[in-house]
């Protein structure tokens, strides 16, 4: 079993949607890291959180230290936010972080 | 100020060539990690280096693969006698410290292809 499981894997909406993303973890951490992955592959760095929420424009993303669960939210989603999204965690260090497999995102207008 | 620059962006090597990835970190950041992603799975550690030292390579084969990243010069992923398995995405990131609290950010990749 993955140390890090998301859901769905695949995801398919239309445009002004609100979209959920969930990452679920079995390891303690100590941050959790959202990153978007575009087509044609270049990552960015959403999100990093230890507890609670926080907001960046239409992209929301919370955690669940105990129940080591996060989701990320997008409200009124757009085409341009079809992309891979990747939960990640670290316990120490970013040397060992570890990753979902991703979920592929798909906003049709 | 540029972000991490990977090159090249694309690489196609016949099986028993060498590999050699390189990653220009964004000024000012010291630490550098590469991570590989073989197709449809997640990005998994390789190596984490800074200047002169590798501080963590649990996460890279043991033969063939090294790293490096030079007091000058961008950090170097080299694979030799590639074989098909090696066919992959390789990422770097970089940070300007080490620790959890640090966001990293990321090249655009370098995919190898091994015919």
């Amino acid at each position: 079993k993955n140390e890090v499981e998301q859901s769905p894997q695949n995801l398919t909406a239309q445009e002004g949607e609100f979209i959920t993303i969930n990452c679920s973890y079995s390891v303690g951490i100590s941050a959790l890291h959202w990153l978007q992955q575009h087509p044609g592959g270049g990552i960015v760095s959403l999100f990093m959180l230890s507890s609670g929420k926080k907001k960046h424009g239409r992209l929301i993303a919370t955690i669940n230290i105990q129940e080591k669960h996060s989701s990320l939210h997008i409200t009124a989603s757009h085409p341009r936010d079809s992309a891979v999204y990747i939960c990640a965690v670290s316990s120490y260090n970013n040397n060992d972080m570890r990753f979902g497999a991703g979920t592929r995102l798909t906003v049709k207008p | 100020n540029a972000g991490v620059m990977q090159n090249p962006r694309h690489l196609v090597r016949r099986r028993g060539q060498e590999a050699r990835l390189r990653c220009s970190p964004m000024k000012g950041h010291s630490h550098v990690y590469w991570y590989r992603q073989l197709p449809e799975e997640g990005l998994k550690f390789m190596v984490y280096l800074q200047k002169e030292n590798i501080i963590d390579e649990s996460g890279m084969p043991k033969e063939r693969f090294s790293a490096e990243f030079p007091k000058e010069g961008p950090s170097i992923l080299r694979i030799q006698q590639v074989v098909r398995g090696d066919s992959a995405a390789y990422f770097c990131a970089s940070s300007p410290v080490s620790g959890t609290g640090v966001t990293l950010h990321f090249g655009n990749g370098t995919r190898l292809t091994v015919t």
